[in-house]
C-alpha cells in the first residue's frame, strides 16, 4: 500500500471548517483513500473513503485531487467532540488490513 | 447490536505472566482484525481472520503471541510469558468481507509490571 504524509498536529476554532490534508504521491490506480480518526481512549473510527470522486457523509467530506497525489478531509463544522487523531490510509481494498501512520492531531478550540 | 466488544477493558500483570483477551465482532462480520497500539503511535496491524481461516500475521507477531478463531466469532488473542514491552492498547476490529469500514472496539490496555 502507499504510504501517507500528514502535518503532526492541527489547530481549528470551534465552528469553522477543519481542513485536513494528506499527500499520497505513490499512490496506485486501484487504491482508494480511507480517513479515520481516534479520540483520546478509544478506538479508532471511519470516518470516509474514496477513490477518484469527491465524497460527502453525514460527517465530513473528501476531497481527492485530479491526480490522486493528495487529499483533504473537511469538516465543515468543528466541535470540541472533534478534537481527535486523523489518519489519512491508503489500501488496495476493503478486504486488506488497514495500515495506520501517525495521523493528525486536531485540536478544536473554543 | 452494540458493536464490537473487547474484554478485559483493562490488564494488569506480572511480567512472565500469560494473558488472554476476547474479542466479540459485530455479529455477520467475517472479518476480524487485531492491531496493537503503543502512546503516541497509530496502530499496528497483529494479524486477521476471515471466518475462522488466519489469513495473515505480521512480523510483530512473536512466537509468544498466538490468535484463534474457532468458530468464525468471537475471536481471543494470547501472549505467553509477557514481557513490559508488551504493555500496550490491544484494538481489536470487525469488517464485513466486501465493505472497506472496519469497525473497532474500545480495546484492551495492557500493562506489564
Amino acid at each position: 500500500d502507499a504510504k501517507t504524509t500528514q502535518p503532526p498536529s492541527m489547530d481549528c476554532a470551534e465552528g469553522r471548517a477543519a481542513n485536513l490534508p494528506c499527500n499520497h504521491s505513490t499512490i496506485s490506480g486501484n487504491e482508494y483513500v480511507y480517513w479515520y480518526r481516534q479520540i483520546h481512549s478509544q478506538g479508532p473510527q471511519y470516518i470516509i473513503h474514496g477513490l477518484k470522486n469527491n465524497e460527502t457523509n453525514e460527517m465530513a467530506s473528501l476531497i481527492i485531487t485530479e491526480d490522486r497525489k493528495s487529499s483533504t478531509l473537511i469538516l465543515p463544522h468543528a466541535t470540541l467532540r472533534d478534537t481527535a487523531v486523523y489518519y489519512c490510509i491508503v489500501r488496495v481494498s476493503g478486504n486488506t488490513p488497514l495500515v495506520f501512520g501517525k495521523g493528525t492531531r486536531l485540536s478544536v478550540i473554543a | 447490536d452494540t458493536g464490537v466488544s473487547q474484554n478485559p477493558r483493562h490488564k494488569i500483570t506480572k511480567r512472565g505472566q500469560n494473558v488472554t483477551f476476547r474479542c466479540d465482532p459485530i455479529s455477520e462480520h467475517n472479518r476480524l482484525y487485531w492491531y496493537r497500539q503503543t502512546l503516541g503511535q497509530g496502530p499496528e496491524f497483529l494479524t486477521y481472520f476471515q471466518n475462522e481461516a488466519q489469513l495473515e500475521k505480521s512480523r510483530l507477531l512473536s512466537d509468544r503471541f498466538s490468535a484463534e478463531r474457532p468458530k468464525g466469532s468471537f475471536s481471543t488473542l494470547e501472549i505467553q510469558r509477557t514481557e513490559q514491552g508488551d504493555s500496550a492498547m490491544y484494538l481489536c476490529a470487525s469488517s464485513l468481507l466486501l465493505e472497506g469500514e472496519a469497525f473497532f472496539g474500545q480495546g484492551t490496555r495492557l500493562t506489564v509490571v
